[in-house]
């Protein structure tokens, strides 16, 4: 069992359209959240950074993280096709030395026009 | 402006021609960290320098080294390539937060073929 997991999709939705991103995971001692958006070729940005349980809010991005169900949500409201990229969840913490990331797969998501 | 700097952006090689990716930061930041991405795959952390401190991941091959010879600079040295290793190559800093929770900087990456 991978230590997150994340629907590959592909992911195709329509210009405004609500997103919904998950990601699951097994380790108790993550602590830190992240979600980073990587365009076609390029090296991923940091997008939403969350620490322990609850919500965060940026604009069209809301962040999620329940602990208690090891379970972590990405929400893109009024979704533009500028938004098309993979969205990749990542977590840290619990002792791992000099923040070790451990990423999931990657959501592809294409926002048509 | 670019923060973490890698280059080439794209490189060919030819099968077991020793090959080096270059990766150079403005942030001053402590960690340095090499990842190997390959399609539709997550980032896979290959090692990680903590200032000199080099830490290598356990399953990461032999025929894959690194130096990092001041604070701004980091060398990913593939010593034989093979067909397996073409893929992308992402360099990352960030600063040393013990426990987790520090936010890792991205390079554009370098796509790396291999003939």
């Amino acid at each position: 069992q991978k230590e997150v997991e994340q629907d590959p999709g592909p992911l195709s939705v329509p210009e405004g359209a609500i997103v919904s991103l998950n990601c699951t995971y097994s380790n108790s001692a993550f602590q830190y959240f992240m979600w980073y958006r990587q365009y076609s070729r390029k090296g991923p940005e940091l997008l939403m950074y969350t620490y322990s349980s609850g919500n965060k809010e940026d604009g069209r991005f809301t962040a999620q993280v329940d602990k208690s169900s090891k379970y972590i949500s990405l929400f893109i409201r009024d979704s533009q096709p500028s938004d098309s990229a993979t969205y990749l969840c990542a977590m840290s913490g619990g002792g791992t030395s000099y923040g070790k990331l451990t990423f999931g797969q990657g959501t592809i998501l294409t926002v048509h026009p | 402006d670019a923060m973490v700097i890698q280059n080439p952006r794209y490189q060919v090689t030819q099968f077991g021609k020793p090959v080096t990716l270059s990766c150079s930061q403005t942030l001053n930041h402590n960690v340095m960290y090499w990842y190997q991405q390959k399609s539709s795959q997550a980032p896979k952390l290959l090692f990680h320098y903590y200032d000199k401190d080099f830490n290598n991941e356990a399953d990461t091959p032999d025929n894959f080294q690194s130096r990092r010879p001041n604070t701004s600079f980091c060398f990913l040295d593939i010593r034989s390539p093979g067909l397996g290793d073409a893929a992308m190559y992402l360099c990352a800093t960030s600063t040393d937060v013990s426990g987790g929770g520090n936010i890792q900087y991205f390079g554009a990456g370098t796509r790396l073929s291999v003939l």
